[in-house]
């Protein structure tokens, strides 16, 4: 069992270029998440995916679109890519409803110069 | 802001040794859980504990849960060098959506 993927696992970024980190999810899940993770910060959530067809913003959704392409997947693009958001991303999913911890993916280390 | 905070922000102890870590919030909640997380790796889902539930129990791991005074506790008995990781509470506010926010966490290191 893949479980949630991340894809890239690291990546350096100039600002202003623009990148989209793919996540998908093999375990029929409904619902996924994008945090960031920072130092001192704990995980902020960006956006999230209650179900397929549907995207809500987070806690810092400032700077990112997301994407629920099908059930499996959910991406995260930054549009023009800056300095403070150089982070670590993590993708999320969980069944759905109250009562479920969350399966994460190994995260994407994230520079940008 | 965040949701958790929690206690100790770092603790070093010997093997063998209990380790506790306290969690506190802000909001009332359907349920808090708690992550452990190796250096650079992805968080794991360790436990749950649902806000009618006062105690929890899992192998090693128990957490306990006062809603009245909005905290939660995790301890680790017999600690191993392999426990060293960071550990974090996340609360599942009620009306939030099933969203989880984070605490800071804290950072155990178990010496052998």
């Amino acid at each position: 069992n893949a479980g949630v993927t991340q894809t890239p696992k690291f990546q350096v970024l100039k600002t202003g270029q623009s990148m989209t980190l793919q996540c998908a999810q093999d375990m029929n899940h409904n619902s996924m998440y994008w945090y960031r993770q920072d130092p001192g910060m704990g995980l902020r959530l960006i956006y999230y995916s209650a179900s397929e067809g549907t995207t809500d913003k987070g806690e810092v959704p400032n700077g990112y679109n997301v994407s629920r392409l099908n059930k499996r997947e959910f991406s995260l693009r930054l549009e023009s890519a800056a300095p403070s958001q150089t982070s670590v991303y993590f993708c999320a999913s969980t069944p759905g409803g109250m009562g479920y911890g969350y399966t994460f993916g190994s995260g994407t280390r994230l520079t940008v110069v | 802001s965040q949701q958790g905070e929690e206690d100790p922000q770092a603790l070093s102890i010997q093997e063998g040794e209990n380790a506790t870590m306290n969690c506190s919030y802000k909001t009332s909640i359907n349920n808090l859980q708690w992550y452990r997380q190796n250096s650079g790796r992805g968080l794991v889902h360790l436990i749950l504990i649902r806000s009618n539930e006062r105690e929890k129990h899992s192998g090693r791991l128990r957490v306990t849960l006062d809603t009245s005074k909005k905290s939660s506790s995790l301890l680790i008995t017999a600690s191993r060098a392999a426990d060293t990781a960071s550990y974090f509470c996340a609360t599942d506010a009620w009306g939030g959506g099933s969203r989880l926010t984070f605490g800071e966490g804290t950072q155990l290191t178990v010496n052998p």
